[in-house]
């Protein structure tokens, strides 16, 4: 069974506004990725968060970890119409199999 | 776009029939992976590879199975495609850090 929960399921916005998914997961790991994926295409790797890390910024994206409880969110700043598709979180796990666990997805739309 | 390719891109068949979905990577990643999707849901892993010879299961029972016998090439075959079947399947390949690059991926359909 997949890891990760991704909330919300699906958000909608209005262009320029901020967007907020959330990931939790359960095992210990090594780093937590968000992945983005247009209708219809592969996924295509956003950024990455070492499990010693507790903010990360790239561009107008902002991830920050909780490995406390087991978290993680992403925040996509001033949004456009072509940040519409989902966004995955994955978890790389310490221990095991070296293979990475995606969470469910949040669909996000944003309104032009 | 990462250098990672899928063919075909759709395909539809009839059940019962044999098919072999291609991945190649021309980076010289030494792990490998195909997961299957639902349009608009979660990945599943089916099998994966961490180099030539190797190949394991994954966490979805799958009736396909993998080989690895160059590096670049991951190809994924069903003996009997069933409607079941029906899905988008996904290859990545990922080195540094587990970061996985995605090809376009394959929608199947089985009639």
């Amino acid at each position: 069974s997949q890891q990760g929960e991704e909330d919300p399921q699906a958000l909608s916005i209005q262009e320029g506004e901020n967007a907020t998914m959330n990931c939790s997961y359960k095992t210990s790991i090594n780093n937590l990725q968000w992945y983005r994926q247009n209708s219809g295409r592969g996924l295509v790797h956003l950024i990455l968060i070492r499990s010693n890390e507790r903010e990360k910024h790239s561009g107008r994206l902002r991830v920050t970890l909780d490995t406390s409880k087991k978290s993680s969110s992403l925040l996509i700043t001033a949004s456009r119409a072509a940040d519409t598709a989902s966004y995955f979180c994955a978890t790389d796990p310490d221990t095991g199999r070296r293979a990475l666990t995606f969470g469910s997805g949040t669909r996000l739309q944003v309104q032009p | 776009e990462a250098d990672i390719y899928q063919t075909p891109r759709y395909l539809v068949i009839g059940t019962g029939k044999k098919i072999t979905l291609e991945c190649s990577q021309t980076m010289g990643h030494d792990k490998m992976y195909w997961y299957q999707q639902d349009p608009g849901m979660e990945l599943h892993l089916i099998h994966y590879s961490y180099g030539v010879n190797s190949t394991e299961k994954g966490d979805l029972s799958s009736e396909s199975t993998v080989s690895r016998i160059r590096t670049e090439h991951f190809p994924l075959t069903l003996e009997s495609a069933r409607p079941s079947h029906t899905s988008q399947y996904l290859c990545a390949s990922s080195v540094v850090q587990n970061i996985q690059y995605f090809g376009a991926g394959t929608r199947l359909s089985v009639l």
